[in-house]
């Protein structure tokens, strides 16, 4: 079955910290991984997309990296800011399947002053 | 280009009534997906249109569930005879091409809440 586990649960940083959210995955064959932030009633919004030959994407204080042999990500997070709270969420899109996503249950991050 | 749109953001309605709900997607994005999100979990793929037509539906998409996407613009989610299980937060994206690597792009979704 594929799945994507994500971990920590959530997290609780202090302002102008790093922080590293971990994903594992079991989805084959892959085709490419995402991190999504979601904020508190809100969609999810793309951060970066990353295939199989890639093995790291940054986005601003976002910088996500792939093993695909080890079938892992991790999305790390610079000097964070209090807009940073939010749930960011791992995808995985298996190959041959146009339409299939295997979402994880995402990392709650909380910034606090 | 204002994102992708849906509505209402809100809706609160008795077990037993039907509910409509409607997604304006980006324009010239020729698929459209819907997605259901609970409490604390991912979003869960419902079914997704590529152009009119409906191409893939989830286990997931009961006989009371149904989707249309007529000209191939916006959509339209409709449950009837809802349940108290079917309270969740309803998610619409939208994607251009046909592309593995297309971002899909998430509107604020419909909240529905079942008394």
């Amino acid at each position: 079955k594929n799945q994507v586990e994500q971990s920590p649960q959530s997290l609780i940083i202090l302002e102008g910290k790093n922080c590293t959210l971990q994903c594992n995955y079991t989805v084959s064959p892959f085709s490419n991984l995402r991190w999504y932030k979601q904020d508190t009633g809100r969609g999810p919004v793309s951060l970066t997309i990353m295939t199989f030959s890639e093995n790291t994407k940054s986005n601003g204080r976002y910088t996500a990296t792939l093993d695909a042999d080890t079938k892992q990500s991790s999305l790390h997070i610079t000097a964070s800011q209090l807009s940073d709270s939010a749930s960011y969420i791992c995808v995985v899109r298996g190959s041959g399947t146009a339409s299939k996503l295997t979402f994880g249950t995402g990392t709650r991050l909380q910034v606090t002053l | 280009d204002t994102g992708v749109s849906q509505d209402p953001r809100h809706k609160i309605t008795k077990r037993g009534q039907n509910v409509t709900f409607r997604c304006d997607p980006i324009s010239e994005h020729n698929r459209l997906y819907w997605y259901r999100q609970t409490l604390g979990q991912g979003p869960e793929f419902l079914t997704y249109f590529q152009n009119e037509a409906q191409l893939e539906k989830s286990r997931l998409l009961s006989d009371r569930f149904s989707a249309e996407r007529p000209k191939g613009s916006f959509s339209t989610l409709e449950i009837q005879r809802t349940e108290q299980g079917d309270s969740a937060m309803y998610l619409c994206a939208s994607s251009e091409g046909t592309g593995a690597s297309q971002p899909q792009h998430f509107g604020d979704g419909t909240r529905l809440s079942i008394l």
